[in-house]
């Protein structure tokens, strides 16, 4: 069956410009969680929706944000993009919720470059 | 601080060498997973590990979960130049609710 397909794969903003990063599941999944990748910090978890409700965040601020379609499709949005905010975004699907030790799987992320 | 912790950081070994990479933590997970990562790709799922104590083995790969489910182990034998890659451990935290990964480890097997 098909993968998490994520798109764009790659893209360049302007500081102060928003984004909008976009994943679809593997089918029957009804979680999708966000993840933000950068050399100096690994991988830190953005946050995790199923079935349409957002159920967990991490510690990033208000500018990160994101929702869930009834098709379980998830969208993730940066807005005022900051250089800092330049980073791999990979989102990941499960059949369950995240919290439950239901295996995850990724997508091959979006590169976003902030200049 | 990270709350799962990685180590080594970094690995350089000759093809044909054995490694052991670790992931350690204080608290306790529902299960753990490890992952490999190649530049501009994301993660992909090598193993799920969840009993306390389960080992499982994947052709050269051996993975192990602590009895107490706070720590994990990958163990390679006789590395090969495909094996290079980040690794990475993941879980689901019991007491925070969220998923975490640990910092990553580099592994170089040169030819």
């Amino acid at each position: 069956k098909a993968g998490v397909t994520q798109t764009p794969r790659y893209l360049i903003k302007t500081r102060g410009q928003q984004v909008t990063l976009s994943c679809s599941p593997i089918s029957g999944h009804r979680s999708v969680s966000w993840y933000q990748q950068t050399p100096g910090q690994g991988l830190q978890f953005l946050f995790e929706y199923f079935s349409e409700t957002q159920r967990n965040k991490g510690n990033f601020p208000g500018r990160f944000s994101g929702r869930q379609f009834s098709n379980s499709r998830s969208e993730m949005n940066v807005s005022t993009l900051e250089l800092g905010d330049s980073a791999l975004y990979l989102c990941a699907s499960s059949r369950g919720g995240i919290e439950s030790g239901n295996t995850i799987y990724f997508g091959e992320g979006s590169w976003l470059t902030v200049v | 601080t990270q709350l799962l912790e990685q180590s080594p950081q970094f690995l350089s070994i000759q093809e044909g060498e054995n490694l052991t990479v670790y992931c350690n933590s204080s608290s306790v997970f529902s299960s753990l997973q490890w992952y490999r990562q190649e530049p501009g790709e994301g993660p992909v799922l090598l193993v799920t590990v969840v009993t306390g104590g389960e080992v499982k083995k994947l052709k050269r790969l051996t993975f192990q979960f602590g009895d107490a489910r706070k720590d994990s182990s990958l163990h390679i034998t006789a590395a090969q130049p495909g094996d290079t890659g980040l690794y990475l451990c993941a879980g689901a935290s019991y007491n925070f609710n969220k998923f975490y990964f640990g910092s990553g480890t580099k592994l170089n097997v040169k030819p």
